[in-house]
């Protein structure tokens, strides 16, 4: 079984600052991980997610995450925010080598950006 | 190339009346998972589903809760006799069979019991 720490519930930043999301998560086996970006009203979108390789990885719009497994952390950053990026931000965990499984969720970051 | 659709966006249902929600997944997705996510809270598994088969059901409450997933036509959670704690956002996600952990979702049905 997995479980999901996000440790903010709420993330107020102004536009064009970094920004640090902090995701920690407890499993008995190896885990793939995911961020999962929510707008309002909206279903969930894959922001990005670690597999296998680097342990740091990227998305297209900026954001980065970087898998520490040491301390089973996938924290999630953006060096300079936008309004545009305010949102419900998801960290989620599903164990290796099942072939189909649950995901499972951390309650959830409200980032807001303001300007 | 269409994502996961769900249907209906939102739903209206009064206290003992029944919900059925339906998903239809990616094209080429065979698996289908069922999530809900109540009022400011993260999403929870409720069920993972095969073509005619509940792979994982363990999610779902016990009582009023089904779902099925048939050989033609799309995958349906059905909640009877709806109660207010029902009243949330059911998300539905699908994957390729060899790639469970690629999960795709559908922009939900939002259920509100009055």
């Amino acid at each position: 079984a997995q479980s999901v720490t996000q440790l903010d519930s709420q993330v107020p930043v102004f536009e064009e600052a970094p920004v640090e999301l902090r995701c920690n998560y407890s499993s008995s086996v190896s885990v793939y991980l995911f961020w999962y970006v929510q707008y309002p009203n909206q279903g969930l979108q894959l922001l990005l997610k670690y597999l296998s390789g680097s342990t740091l990885v990227e998305s297209i719009n900026g954001f980065e995450a970087e898998f520490n497994k040491s301390q089973t952390s996938f924290h999630l950053r953006k060096p300079s925010v936008h309004i545009s990026d305010t949102a419900e931000y998801f960290c989620a965990v599903i164990g290796q080598g099942t072939s189909g499984s649950r995901l499972t969720f951390g309650e959830g970051t409200q980032l807001t950006v303001n300007p | 190339n269409a994502g996961v659709m769900q249907n209906p966006r939102h739903l209206v249902r009064r206290r003992g009346q029944e919900a059925r929600l339906r998903c239809s997944p990616m094209k080429g997705h065979s698996h289908v998972y069922w999530y809900r996510q109540l009022p400011e809270e993260g999403l929870k598994f409720m069920v993972y589903l095969q073509k005619e088969n509940i792979i994982d059901e363990s999610g779902m409450p016990k009582e009023r809760f089904s779902a099925e997933f048939p050989k033609e036509g799309p995958s349906i959670l059905r909640i009877q006799q709806v109660v207010r704690g029902d009243s949330a956002a059911y998300f539905c996600a699908s994957s390729p069979r060899d790639r469970g952990y690629e999960q795709y979702f559908g922009p939900g049905t939002r259920l509100t019991v009055t």
